[in-house]
Parts: C-alpha cells; structure tokens; sequence
C-alpha cells in the first residue's frame, strides 16, 4: 500500500520570502510523484511531476520539487513566493501497480502568504 | 479547448435521496477517474473508467457507482445518502491512463446532505 505525509497543515509566509512544503511518502514498489494545487472555489491544477530521470524538476509559476529516494520525500520550493500563491496544496503518488490514475493524496499543505 | 465540466456546481439533498453527478471530460479524453473530497478525510479515489469500462475502484461501499457513456462523458451515483456523504466531488479526465499524461481536474460538484 502506498500513503503520502505531508509534514505542515499550514505554512504562513512573506511575500517575496522562500518556501518549502514537505511531502514524504511511503510504497514498496516504484512510484511516481506529483504536486497538485487547489485555489479557494477551484479543482486541482497540475505543478510538477517526477516521473523518472532528474530528481530536480521544475513545474509553473516558478515552482521546483526535489525527488529523494533515500528519503522518501518530494519536497516542493519556490524561492521567492507571492500574493497569488496562497492557495492548498497537495502532494500525490500513484504506481502502475495502482493504477496511473489513481491517486493517493496528502492531507494539503495550506499555504498562506502575507505582505 | 473546453476543460473539465461538471454539473452541477452545488447540491443540496436530505438523507435517504440519491443523487447523480455529471462530469463531461475534455474533448478527447477517454479516461474520467472521480475523487471525494472532505474536510476531515481529504481528498479520495472513487473510480476510474476508460473506454465505458471500470478500470480501478476505491475503498467505498457499494452506495456508490458510476458508469462511462461512449461520448467519454461521465456520471456517479450515490444512493441512500448518508450525512457523511457531504463533499466535493471532482472528476478528472486523461487523454489515456499512462502516468506521463496531465490529468485535468473540474471544478468540482459540492454536494451537502442535510
């Protein structure tokens, strides 16, 4: 079976600070991993993935998450944060095995950033 | 191109009613997977359908099912409703089911059972 930790509930931040929201996971085969986000009233748009290859990889609006495997962690960052990004997001781990389509979500990470 | 469509928007049903969600993928999209979404359990896969088949089911009872048209389209079903069953429900579609493809998720239809 495979689950999804995400580390903080709520993230509150500056504009323009850095930021890192924490996901680990858990699976005993190959997974692949995603950061989704979820803005008030909306569905969930797509950040980045981590299929194979680079563990760094880059997503939209700025966003990069690093793929670990010792650690079992995909940790999402952005250097420097804005207004806009306050938002939930949500960190998400799927495996042929499961099916690609299904899902296993973290509980969210809100994030919250201040002026 | 249209995205993910799902009718309707909001909800309101009491206990016992049953209720049926829409979900019109995007043109071209054969896979239509669908997630519950709570405050308490986050969010949860329901079911995925490819080509009118099931393809991948979640740890739901059998209050709820689905099914796939031949035009992609999609709608769920949720029988008997429980109060427990209060949430977003939100579909996503694919073009295939190969874990290098974008799945677009819809708005999403809040259901609330009083």
């Amino acid at each position: 079976a495979q689950s999804v930790t995400q580390l903080d509930s709520q993230v509150p931040v500056f504009e323009e600070a850095p930021v890192e929201l924490r996901c680990n996971y858990s699976s005993s085969v190959s997974v692949y991993l995603f950061w989704y986000v979820q803005y008030p009233n909306q569905g969930l748009q797509l950040l980045l993935k981590y299929l194979s290859g680079s563990t760094l990889v880059k997503g939209i609006n700025g966003f990069e998450a690093e793929f670990n495997k010792s650690q079992t962690s995909f940790h999402l960052r952005k250097p420097s944060v804005h207004i806009s990004d306050t938002a939930e997001y949500f960190c998400a781990v799927t495996s042929f095995s499961g099916g690609y389509n299904k899902l296993i979500f973290g509980a969210g990470t809100r994030l919250a950033v201040h002026p | 191109k249209a995205g993910v469509t799902q009718t309707p928007r909001y909800l309101i049903k009491t206990r016992g009613q049953q209720v049926t969600l829409s979900c019109s993928p995007i043109s071209g999209h054969r896979s239509v997977s669908w997630y519950q979404q709570t405050p308490g359990q986050g969010l949860q896969f329901l079911f995925e359908y490819f080509s009118e088949t099931q393809r991948n089911k979640g740890n739901f009872p059998g209050r709820f099912s689905g099914r796939q048209f031949s035009n992609s389209r999609s709608e769920m079903n949720v029988s008997t409703l429980e109060l427990g069953d209060s949430a977003l429900y939100l579909c996503a579609s694919s073009i295939n089911r190969r874990p290098d493809e974008k799945l677009f998720f819809g708005s999403g239809t809040q259901l609330s059972v009083l």
